[in-house]
């Protein structure tokens, strides 16, 4: 158990209103990620970070922005969803230490916009 | 653009059976991942292979790495509908930042 914890686990909102996913760890551990997951493209990068105020894109970050103000939490934000954003999200944090990226997943959280 | 491409995906076999999941790419990597993930779930680590022409097994499974490190194979020997899941592969870069495939969905009727 890699003490990730995402809220919510399932979330439905209409186009245009912003949306904000938590993902809160136990283990302080430095990097942290959001991905999302769609049929047919696998996992894809949207963000991460290696520590307290430092993050950076991954490959799909337009539309989306995140904080992290604590080691523990990495916030990722919606400003404003659309229909395309409809996806499962899941945080992962990578184990310091650990120079082969090898993560390990919340259980992530399904958003649906309509 | 997908770096790595997995293949097939889609595999329904019986209880018994053997089969393999190959992901191969046109890019080195410094190592290789395989997940499995079930259904609500997320993706949960099964190993890692660092080096060129590397085997490890875990139980049943057998995972290989390519000699030149572009390509990697899951092969699942007698597998059991608790072998059922979506397999992902994924190559890192030398800064550990990793490289999804797309997942190959396996389903293993008894």
């Amino acid at each position: 158990d890699a003490g990730i914890t995402q809220s919510p686990r399932h979330k439905v909102t209409e186009t245009g209103t912003p949306v904000t996913l938590r993902c809160h760890q136990t283990e302080n551990h430095r990097y942290m990620y959001w991905y999302r997951q769609d049929p047919g493209h696998g996992l894809r990068l949207i963000h991460y970070s290696y520590g307290v105020k430092d993050t950076d894109k991954g490959e799909v970050s337009d539309g989306y922005s995140v904080s992290r103000s604590k080691t523990e939490d990495f916030l990722l934000t919606l400003e404003s969803a659309t229909s395309s954003q409809t996806s499962v999200y899941f945080c992962a944090i990578r184990p310091s230490g650990l120079n082969t990226g090898e993560l390990f997943f919340g259980e992530g959280s399904r958003l649906t916009v309509l | 653009t997908q770096l790595l491409e997995q293949s097939p995906q889609f595999l329904s076999i019986q209880e018994g059976e053997n089969l393999t999941v190959y992901c191969n790419s046109s890019s080195v990597f410094s190592s290789l991942q395989w997940y499995r993930q079930e259904p609500g779930e997320g993706p949960v680590l099964l190993v890692t292979v660092v080096t060129g022409g590397e085997v490890k097994k875990l139980k049943r499974l057998t995972f290989q790495f390519g000699d030149a490190r572009k390509d990697s194979s899951l092969h699942i020997t007698a597998a059991q509908p608790g072998d059922t899941g979506l397999y992902l592969c994924a190559g890192a870069d030398s800064w550990g930042k990793l490289q999804f495939g797309a997942g190959t969905q396996v389903v293993v009727t008894p």
